[in-house]
């Protein structure tokens, strides 16, 4: 099946700093997600991005599918932004969302 | 909109026990799945469901039974629980796996067997 490995495991920010984390997939996909998983165990959506760009405030992210990989960008992080970052990917003709290994981030006051 | 729905949030069971954890969701989503997370790992797929009547396994579908009588719910079944089932549990849905497919979680379901 699919792998999916995430970029860094582990990563500490100052407050302010930015910081870019990357999803590489072993397979073509047809569904792509970055999820945010806060301290309280919630899942948020993030993106949904199969292909190419998308922005929402200070995060966004690009896939480039034909390359096999995307990348999550966090401007002028915050402590909020503390937590785990999963993407999770499709492969064409099956109906299964498999999660990457995902990476814990901290952000420090 | 209520989302996805899970119950209960909280659960303990001792070894051999039954449960069902509930999964309801109100976006008319035909796909349903069910997800387990063990402390600090990713999230493992259990079991999925494309339509009411339509199940199959995920990556970890050892000891666990679904079903989908209906569109709105996806239970899920523990006949004989083990210690190796303690767990955060999720579910999540989606309005169809195609590029349209954006995947939506409840908010868990943490069990513990003894």
């Amino acid at each position: 099946g699919i792998q999916v490995e995430q970029s860094p495991p582990d990563l500490i920010l100052q407050e302010g700093a930015n910081s870019t984390l990357r999803c590489n997939f072993s397979d073509s996909v047809n569904n792509l997600q970055w999820f945010h998983q806060n301290p309280w165990g919630q899942l948020i959506n993030l993106f949904y991005i199969p292909s190419g760009t998308k922005q929402n405030g200070r995060l966004s992210a690009t896939t480039v599918a034909t390359e096999r990989y995307s990348l999550l960008y966090i401007s002028s992080s915050q402590t909020t932004d503390s937590g785990v970052y999963f993407c999770a990917v499709t492969t064409s003709g099956t109906y299964k969302y498999i999660f990457g290994t995902g990476t814990r981030l901290k952000v420090l006051a | 909109n209520a989302g996805v729905t899970q119950t209960p949030k909280f659960q303990v069971l001792k070894t051999g026990q039954s449960m069902t954890l509930q999964c309801a969701q109100d976006m008319n989503h035909e796909y349903m799945s069910w997800y387990r997370q063990d402390p600090g790992m990713g999230l493992r797929l259990i079991h999925y469901s494309v339509g009411a009547g339509i199940t199959d396994q995920g990556e970890v579908p050892n000891g666990y039974n679904v079903s989908r009588s209906t569109t709105e719910d996806f239970p899920l079944r523990l006949l004989s629980a083990a210690p190796s089932q303690t767990s955060v549990y999720f579910c999540a849905s989606s309005y169809h796996q195609n590029r349209a497919g954006e995947l939506f979680f409840g908010e868990g379901s943490r069990l513990t067997v003894l």
